[in-house]
């Protein structure tokens, strides 16, 4: 029934770590996105997919790796963490077509490293 | 620069009260969109309501309507009959046709509804 998920929900770990955080939206959307929300809850653009291609690709350190295996899926792997990559990650979709289409977001992912 | 502006500190709101949250946008497309996004304190993102720059109605959705007035680049955002639920943080976004659709948000606008 969820249109947008992702996991896991909440993440701790060790600085110098690689993790993934995965997405998956049933909702037959072609474009996929990627947002951070730091601590004062300001959310800015990271990645975004159209039909598993990259079209959004925001000033985001190269250890952020975004994969869509196909349209339904974008992980997003980040090698090497650091403090400063403690957020929350939404992943959204939304429908394809040039201009239109609301973007439904899913419940975000808590990194925290430590 | 900043494309969405919400400055309003934290609002407290009286329940069954109506209550505005201000929302400004720069842009130079005549084409774009407007959003509100509700963010509880459990976290998730939640779609609340549209304007499309050329829609001439301010749009509606049950108790929430857009306050759309173009020439002044406001879209501000008017809840009626405040409930307890509704006490969340609100974001105001644009959408650009030409920067592949991606939202700009605003920094959000704290709203704590008073039994």
């Amino acid at each position: 029934d969820t249109a947008v998920s992702q996991t896991p929900k909440y993440l701790v770990t060790q600085m110098g770590n690689d993790k993934s955080i995965k997405c998956e939206q049933n909702l037959g959307h072609d474009t996929m996105y990627w947002y951070k929300q730091d601590s004062k809850k300001f959310l800015k653009i990271m990645f975004s997919y159209n039909n598993k291609e990259l079209i959004i690709n925001e000033t985001v350190p190269n250890r952020f790796s975004p994969k869509s295996p196909d349209k339904a899926h974008l992980n997003l792997h980040i090698n090497s963490l650091e403090l400063g990559d403690s957020a929350v990650y939404f992943c959204a979709s939304r429908p394809g077509g040039a201009i239109g289409g609301t973007q439904y977001f899913g419940p975000g992912t808590r990194l925290t490293v430590l | 620069a900043q494309k969405i502006t919400q400055t309003q500190p934290g609002m407290f709101v009286q329940e069954k009260e109506a209550v505005t949250l201000d929302c400004t946008y720069d842009t130079s497309d005549q084409s774009y969109g407007l959003f509100w996004y509700k963010q509880p304190s459990s976290g998730e993102m939640i779609f609340l309501i549209y304007q499309g720059s050329y829609d001439e109605q301010n749009a509606t959705e049950g108790r929430y309507s857009l306050n759309f007035q173009k020439a002044r680049k406001s879209a501000n955002l008017v809840i009626s009959a405040s409930q307890l639920g509704d006490s969340a943080m609100y974001f105001c976004a644009m959408r650009e046709p030409y920067g592949n659709n991606r939202l700009a948000f605003g920094k959000g606008n704290q709203v704590v509804v008073i039994p």
